[in-house]
């Protein structure tokens, strides 16, 4: 599965969008962007994914680059329950290797 | 509400004795893992499932052993708890086809002695 570099942290006013950026500059074709979060003592949270078209459910916007080498995650109106580590995470969608890597995440902290 | 529920959350144990860690779904998942989380090393697989009598060891095994005996549990046995196995533990569930959209539980804390 290929690496993802995210920022180590963020802030963001409540009430204001989040945009969390990710790297994957060596994504192949058929990996897919996921993004989960982990808020404190929880365990982590699947939010959305996709491969190449943008794409929006009830939680957040993922906006991928046109040539896939990266991506961002939108929270479109943060609200303090909106801190947490979120982890962008590459991998094929179908297949492939099985295990989810989060690595290190980015620490968004929404401050009110 | 479908869920998957982790027990139990709290565990202090002594070396050497050995410690089992329950998993419980009720969405009928045929994908359930096993995962450990450690300061400085993320979440990393250890177990993983895709279905009834079905296991599979992932990148952090040794230690651990699975069993599947139905579709909503998948149980976590340290066989003979070391210091290193002190961490987070959590389960999670997936449906078929979709391995990225995993549903995690709560988490069981466990501490080695």
């Amino acid at each position: 599965d290929a690496k993802t570099t995210q920022p180590p942290s963020m802030d963001c006013a409540e009430g204001r969008a989040a945009n969390l950026p990710c790297n994957h500059s060596t994504i192949s074709g058929n990996e897919y962007v996921y993004w989960y979060r982990q808020i404190h003592s929880q365990g982590p949270q699947y939010i959305i994914h996709g491969l190449k078209n943008n794409e929006t459910n009830e939680m957040a916007s993922l906006i991928i680059t046109e040539d896939r080498k990266s991506s961002t995650l939108i929270l479109p109106h943060a609200t303090l329950r909106d801190t947490a580590v979120y982890y962008c995470i590459v991998r094929a969608a179908q297949g492939g290797s099985e295990k989810l890597v989060f690595g290190k995440g980015t620490k968004l902290t929404v401050n009110p | 509400d479908a869920e998957i529920t982790q027990s139990p959350r709290h565990k202090i144990t002594e070396t050497g004795r050995q410690v089992t860690l329950a998993c419980h779904q009720t969405w009928n998942h045929n994908n359930m893992f096993w995962y450990r989380q450690d300061l400085g090393h993320g979440l990393r697989l250890i177990h993983y499932s895709y279905g009834v009598q079905d296991t599979n060891k992932g990148e952090v095994s040794d230690g651990y052993s699975v069993s599947r005996s139905n579709t909503e549990d998948l149980p976590l046995t340290l066989e003979s708890a070391a210091s290193s196995q002190t961490s987070v533990y959590f389960c999670a569930s997936s449906v078929y086809g979709r391995n990225g959209e995993l549903f995690f539980g709560e988490g069981s804390r466990l501490t080695v002695l």
